[in-house]
């Protein structure tokens, strides 16, 4: 059965960094593009980084290009979404998903909510 | 970026009843278009993905069909599980965009 956990989330203020990770299991982990999306409260989904299987390449939306990193280590199966200068607006329940195209399956998501 | 119009933003439905949800793309996306339902508290479930083709264990009430740029997501005879919302997203190109969302629920 895939199985993915995020965990990091939190309280943080704006300005200050914070760190996701998504524990996957269930599935060949290195074979797969991962992605993270978020869904802000109340609101829709919005596609946030992608990854590609081998971490060789990365993709992010324009709002977080040079604030996010997404990376992998394919040894120990998990995701990470590094989320340095944040702010109000990425206040959020953040989702791992492995990605082809469609977002196959998904974690069940960890609440991130920036805020002095 | 690709926009995706979907409506409408809310649906109330009777149980057995057909529920069609649709997307607009605002440029073509050929079958590069996914839906997902969303059910209150769960993450995002796939149930259709390049536009047709049904995601593994969503039953077959579910289904999706194109009309050039135009994607719909039908549900033939509605069920109280069916309640939640369901969203659209072009994998076409980055940043792929989701709808706005239809919220179902029961009449």
């Amino acid at each position: 059965e895939v199985q993915l956990v995020e965990s990091g989330g939190g309280l943080v203020q704006p300005g200050r960094s914070l760190k996701l990770s998504c524990a996957a299991s269930g599935f060949t982990f290195s074979d797969y593009n991962m992605a993270w999306v978020r869904q802000a409260p109340k609101k829709g989904l919005e596609w946030v980084a992608t990854i590609i299987y081998d971490g060789s390449r990365t993709y992010y939306r324009d709002s977080v290009k040079g604030r996010f990193t997404i990376s992998r280590d394919n040894a120990k199966s998990t995701l990470y979404l590094q989320m340095d200068s944040l702010r109000s607006e990425d206040t959020a329940t953040y989702y791992c998903a492995t990605y082809y195209g469609h977002f196959d399956y998904w974690g069940q998501g960890v609440m991130v909510t920036v805020s002095s | 970026d690709i926009q995706m119009t979907q409506s409408p933003a809310s649906l109330s439905a009777s149980l057995e009843e057909i529920v069609t949800i649709t997307c607009q793309a605002s440029q073509d996306i050929g079958n590069w278009l996914a839906w997902y339902q969303q059910k209150p508290g769960k993450s995002p479930q796939l149930l259709i993905y390049d536009a047709t083709s049904l995601a593994d264990g969503v039953p077959s009430r579910f289904s999706g069909s194109r009309s050039g740029t135009q994607y719909s997501l039908k549900i033939s005879r509605l069920q109280v599980e069916d309640i939640g919302s369901y969203y659209c997203q072009q994998a076409h190109s980055n940043p792929y965009t989701f709808g706005a969302g239809t919220k179902l629920e029961l009449k």
